[in-house]
């Protein structure tokens, strides 16, 4: 079985402010993928990073991070000096092999974020 | 133009009613996807569609019924439905494979009264 906790609901920051999105996962596979997806207001989920579970390079986009750490089964997103723009729901997922070479996908519940201006 | 699209944007049923919901992808994918997603929880996978065959169905009740056509449109038709399936309705396409990313439609926001 597959599961993914953000655990933080919603989180409200100034602009500017540096913040963390914080992803912990658990799978029984040896080899899986993680996500970060952000869903604007308009609805659809922008697809941001994946990572495999065999490379643990943190990762670095511009304002956005990333900090996989398979021990502590954690996939955390961080952005800097946020802005205003980056408020979103922002998921988390896992993906696991599904039917034939088919995959899917299991989704955190989302973190809202809030950047005020 | 994006590459997911779906429609109509916004729906609003009676539970007698039958409708669908349609998806197009321009992406050249071969993997198709249905998911909900309801105030409050996850989302969630319904249906999958590999090379327009039926490769996986979450415990979706039958009021709900897919359809794929071809690898570049999807369906969900829709009868007697309740109004706990109020929710968004997220179309997405893929290459096969566990590695490759989703990419979705902007949605369909459906109401049931």
């Amino acid at each position: 079985a597959q599961k993914v906790t953000q655990a933080q609901t919603e989180i409200s920051v100034v602009e500017k402010e540096d913040v963390t999105l914080d992803c912990v996962y658990e799978t029984r596979d040896t080899t899986y993928y993680l996500f970060w997806y952000k869903q604007p207001p308009s609805g659809e989920l922008v697809f941001l990073i994946r990572r495999n579970s065999f490379d643990e390079q943190n990762e670095i986009s511009g304002r956005y991070s990333w900090n996989f750490q398979k021990s502590t089964s954690s996939f955390n997103f961080t952005i800097t000096a946020s802005q205003v723009v980056d408020s979103a729901v922002y998921f988390c997922a896992l993906s696991e092999q599904g039917g034939g070479s088919n995959y899917k996908l299991t989704f955190g519940k989302g973190t809202l974020l809030t950047v005020n201006p | 133009e994006t590459g997911v699209t779906q429609t109509p944007r916004h729906l609003v049923m009676g539970m007698t009613n039958k409708k669908s919901l349609k998806c197009e992808q321009h992406l050249g994918h071969n993997a198709m996807y249905w998911y909900k997603q309801s105030a409050k929880k996850p989302l969630e996978l319904m249906f999958v569609y590999s090379l327009e065959e039926r490769v996986e169905n979450n415990s979706v009740p039958s009021r709900f019924s897919p359809e794929c056509p071809n690898s570049s449109h999807l369906f969900l038709h829709l009868h007697t439905l309740q109004p706990e399936d109020s929710a968004l309705y997220l179309c997405a396409s893929s290459q096969d494979g566990n590695s490759n990313e989703a990419f979705f439609g902007q949605g369909t926001r459906l109401t049931v009264v």
